[in-house]
């Protein structure tokens, strides 16, 4: 069973959109992060969030924790080709130690 | 400053062999975790390192281990190699654990099993 779904799975935009990847869990989570993983790297680390309700700023990207810490999610404003990779949220939790969400693939076109 | 090295990039081994992987952290960084990432599964969490104490662990069976050194590198050990351990093995580091706001990734070890 997966503790963090992530969604879309996929996704393929040209570039200049917006878009909102969705990190959702039923469980309390002490903190989120999300990452980014190219091909043949390992992930890096974006943001992390610690505060229900917590909203943070990375030049186009929004990052929000929901208010009961269970859910996340990222906005990217006018998508550029070099944002295309894996996105990745993770979530530590006592009871949970450290869980990964399934993954949201991201596809910008030039 | 330099950072997660890994080594090897690229193993090979035969089913039923034993591997180990070695992690070294960013200089100063105490924590070190381990990671298994498959297309199937996603990333998953191995165990984390403290100070050369294993402090948490993921829900692996007990062919997969780790130790840290007194300089925080980090081994990682699969005993009885299975076809399903091929992945890509990834290691982190970070000042106090995988929560951490600075935490680093290397590259990983693609390990394929035969």
């Amino acid at each position: 069973t997966q503790l963090l779904e992530q969604s879309p799975q996929f996704l393929s935009i040209q570039e200049g959109e917006n878009l909102t990847v969705y990190c959702n869990s039923s469980s309390v989570f002490s903190s989120l992060q999300w990452y980014r993983q190219e091909p043949g790297e390992g992930p890096v680390l974006l943001v992390t969030v610690v505060t229900g309700g917590e909203v943070k700023k990375l030049k186009r990207l929004t990052f929000q924790f929901g208010d009961a810490r269970k859910d996340s999610s990222l906005h990217i404003t006018a998508a550029q080709p070099g944002d295309t990779g894996l996105y990745l949220c993770a979530g530590t939790s006592g009871t949970y130690k450290y869980i990964f969400g399934t993954g949201t693939r991201l596809k910008v076109l030039a | 400053k330099a950072g997660v090295t890994q080594t090897p990039r690229y193993l090979i081994k035969t089913r039923g062999q034993q591997v180990t992987l070695s992690c070294s952290p960013i200089s100063g960084h105490r924590s070190v975790s381990w990671y298994q990432q498959t297309p199937g599964q996603g990333l998953q969490f191995l165990f984390e390192y403290f100070s050369e104490t294993q402090r948490n662990k993921g829900n692996f069976p007990g062919r997969f281990s780790g130790r840290q050194f007194s300089n925080s590198r980090s081994e990682m050990n699969v005993s009885t190699l299975e076809l399903g351990d091929s992945a890509l093995y990834l290691c982190a580091s970070s000042l106090s654990g995988p929560w951490d706001t600075e935490a680093f990734f290397g590259q990983g070890t693609r390990l394929t099993v035969v």
